[in-house]
């Protein structure tokens, strides 16, 4: 069974500059979830999507952060514009369901990315 | 609010010692807690997780995590350690009634040969 892939592995942009990552869950997982990792810290939710659906998206800060999952499989997380303080690993995971809340998380490898 | 406390930075523990990785936790409802594990440049991995049931539980790579509820706990442990446990371990809860998973800072363990 595949695992959840993300793109791209790494990024560097300067300050302003807009920034997308994209993820890929596991076939027939209908949870996905972006976190962000900082140096240091434990990950933080940034938004749940059930299907396509956003169950909570309260920590996105929605000024400059967005994402979609159009078809309920993959999703794409952008920053526009990018600040010195998103630099971060951003991680992607997935789930069965949440329905009951006791589902297990499967992460991708992470976007490590630095903002100059 | 829920929340997590891993109350050490970094453990170091002697090849083939005992480990403990501590962990307490707040939630208003009935937790579900889990335990994941990383590894250096990359994504967090899933060691088990308590729902309901025999407070011991068991998981992947020999590890197991004791539930106490009046202590508000679930420390991660592990007979004899090895050196390639070293390693970031997060402890994470999510309420019974909530959907949000919080994770803990994170606690490094370093085995020592």
């Amino acid at each position: 069974e595949a695992g959840v892939a993300q793109s791209p592995r790494y990024k560097i942009i300067e300050k302003r500059q807009s920034v997308a990552f994209w993820c890929n869950p596991i076939s027939g997982h209908a949870t996905l979830y972006w976190y962000q990792q900082i140096l240091g810290q434990g990950p933080k939710l940034l938004i749940q999507f059930q299907n396509n659906g956003v169950v909570d998206d309260s920590q996105l800060p929605k000024d400059r952060f967005s994402a979609e999952r159009l078809k309920g499989v993959d999703s794409t997380l952008k920053i526009q514009p990018a600040k010195l303080e998103d630099s971060a690993v951003y991680l992607c995971a997935s789930s069965l369901d949440i329905t009951g809340g006791s589902e297990t998380q499967y992460f991708g490898p992470g976007t490590r990315l630095l903002v100059l | 609010a829920q929340s997590v406390a891993q109350p050490e930075d970094q453990v170091n523990v002697a090849e083939g010692n005992p480990l403990t990785v501590k962990c307490t936790y707040s939630v208003s409802g009935n937790p579900y807690l889990f335990w994941y594990v990383q590894y250096p440049n990359r994504g967090l991995q899933f060691l088990l997780k308590y729902i309901t049931g025999d407070n011991l539980v068991k998981g992947s790579y020999g590890f197991e995590a004791e539930f106490n509820k009046s202590q508000t706990s679930f420390h991660l442990k592990k007979p004899s350690a090895l050196v390639s446990d070293s390693a970031l371990y997060f402890c994470a809860v999510r309420d019974g009634g909530y959907q949000k998973v919080t994770f803990g800072i994170g606690t490094k363990l370093q085995v020592i040969p």
